[in-house]
């Protein structure tokens, strides 16, 4: 069975320049999950999608974050534009469901920002 | 508000001792609870979870972890460490509608030869 897959793995940008991530979850995985783990720190979640439908987003910096999943199954993440803070790993997740279900993580990308 | 607290950035043991990780939990409600392991450069990997059935669990690698709701714990142990077993581990708690997640700020665990 193939994994969560992300690209790029690695992303070096200068401030105020847009960035998008990309991640397949797993076949037939219903919820899927995007996370900022800052060096140091655990993943936060930034937002989380049921099928095609957001039903967290409350930690996302909508100013300037955005996602989608247009058809329920991959997804996009974009910055922009992004700041110095937002270096940091982005992982990709993806779950069955979302009732008590393991959470299978992609191996993230990571972005500086200069 | 659910959170998760991690006692001890950094943990260091000897090869072939005890291996003990410290959690503790805040919800109003009751938890699903879950220990996740993350090697250098990769995602994370989950150990094991408690989702209400017993309250001893046990996952990979010869891990476990006891639930007490008494003193809102999730403690990780395994007997005796391998040098595998170095790397970053999370605890983590989901609650509510969606199970939204939260994770603590992780646990380095080094094993010294």
């Amino acid at each position: 069975e193939a994994g969560v897959a992300q690209s790029p793995r690695y992303k070096i940008i200068e401030k105020r320049q847009s960035v998008a991530f990309w991640c397949n979850p797993i076949s037939g995985h219903a919820t899927l999950y995007w996370y900022q783990q800052i060096l140091g720190q655990g993943p936060k979640l930034l937002i989380q999608f049921q099928n095609n439908g957001v039903v967290d987003d409350s930690q996302l910096p909508k100013d300037r974050f955005s996602a989608e999943r247009l058809k329920g199954v991959d997804s996009t993440l974009k910055i922009q534009p992004a700041k110095l803070e937002d270096s940091a790993v982005y992982l990709c997740a993806s779950s069955l469901d979302f009732r008590g279900e393991t959470q299978y993580f992609g191996p993230g990308t990571r972005l500086l920002v200069l | 508000a659910q959170s998760v607290t991690q006692l001890g950035s950094h943990v260091s043991v000897s090869e072939g001792a005890l291996v003990l990780l410290r959690c503790n939990y805040s919800s109003s409600v009751p938890p699903y609870l879950f220990w996740y392991v993350q090697y250098p450069n990769q995602g994370l990997q989950l150990l094991l979870k408690y989702t209400s059935a017993a309250t001893l669990v046990k996952g990979i690698n010869g891990f476990e972890a006891e639930f007490k709701k008494s003193e809102t714990s999730f403690h990780l142990t395994k007997p005796s460490a391998h040098m595998s077993d170095a790397a970053e581990y999370f605890c983590a708690v989901s609650v509510g509608s969606y199970q939204k997640v939260t994770f603590g700020t992780g646990t380095k665990l080094q094993v010294i030869p």
